[in-house]
């Protein structure tokens, strides 16, 4: 299985409402990363948890709040959220944690795409 | 974070070879070379990575320069289902795992 699987694919919701997206493998890897990637532009990297533990947060505003429940899940928690907020956002593994020499590839899920209205 | 540079977009001819160049003039001595592709609205594909070496796969091939400064992806037999955004990202402990994106490299290939 070499498969990262985001749930819900589309998601609409409201700037006053609570959602999470969630990603997840079953590949044993122990680096799992958010990006977040607006219309004809690049992936940006959001977070990167390693070992479960969050390791890198690129400044994000608190509305997004990351979550890694065990090393198979990955939560994206979203609350309050602005129009400008719309994007797609990915999900990513790799088999070891960042920093580490020869980091392997990154795996990614087809994205969960946002619409706030 | 070394930075990447990449044409903005390239054309090939259906059955040619596809060659994507990719600057990167501040790589460091423990950072790799890794190009990904993005075909509309999927998640993006790992295809290659390398260090110094040249490398081969069933997708492609990584021609890296002496200096490292330097690499070009090629695609030996594009077909249209090569048309993507092509990515090339340097990634690794100088970076301490983030693994910034470019630009990128919109390959069109045309029948």
């Amino acid at each position: 299985d070499t498969e990262v699987t985001q749930t819900p694919k589309h998601l609409v919701m409201g700037m006053t409402n609570k959602k999470s997206l969630k990603c997840e493998q079953h590949m044993g890897h122990r680096a799992m990363y958010w990006y977040k990637q607006k219309a004809k532009k690049p992936p940006e990297l959001m977070f990167v948890y390693s070992y479960e533990k969050l390791s890198i947060n690129e400044s994000v505003p608190s509305r997004f709040s990351p979550e890694c429940p065990n090393s198979s899940l990955l939560n994206l928690h979203l609350h309050a959220l602005q129009p400008e907020d719309s994007a797609l956002y990915l999900c990513a593994s790799s088999q070891t944690q960042p920093g580490a020499w020869g980091t392997g590839e990154l795996f990614f899920g087809e994205g969960s795409r946002l619409t706030v209205l | 974070d070394a930075k990447t540079t990449q044409p903005p977009s390239m054309d090939c001819a259906e059955g040619r070879a596809a060659n994507l160049p990719c600057n990167h003039s501040t790589i460091s001595g423990n950072e790799y070379v890794y190009w990904y592709r993005q075909i509309h609205s999927q998640g993006p594909q790992y295809i290659i990575h390398g260090l110094k070496n040249n490398e081969t796969n069933e997708m492609a091939s990584l021609i890296i320069t002496e200096d490292r400064k330097s690499s070009t992806l090629i695609l030996p037999h594009a077909t249209l289902r090569d048309t993507a955004v092509y990515y090339c990202i340097v990634w690794g402990s100088v970076n301490a795992g983030k693994s910034t994106f470019g630009d990128g490299t919109t390959l069109t290939v045309k029948p």
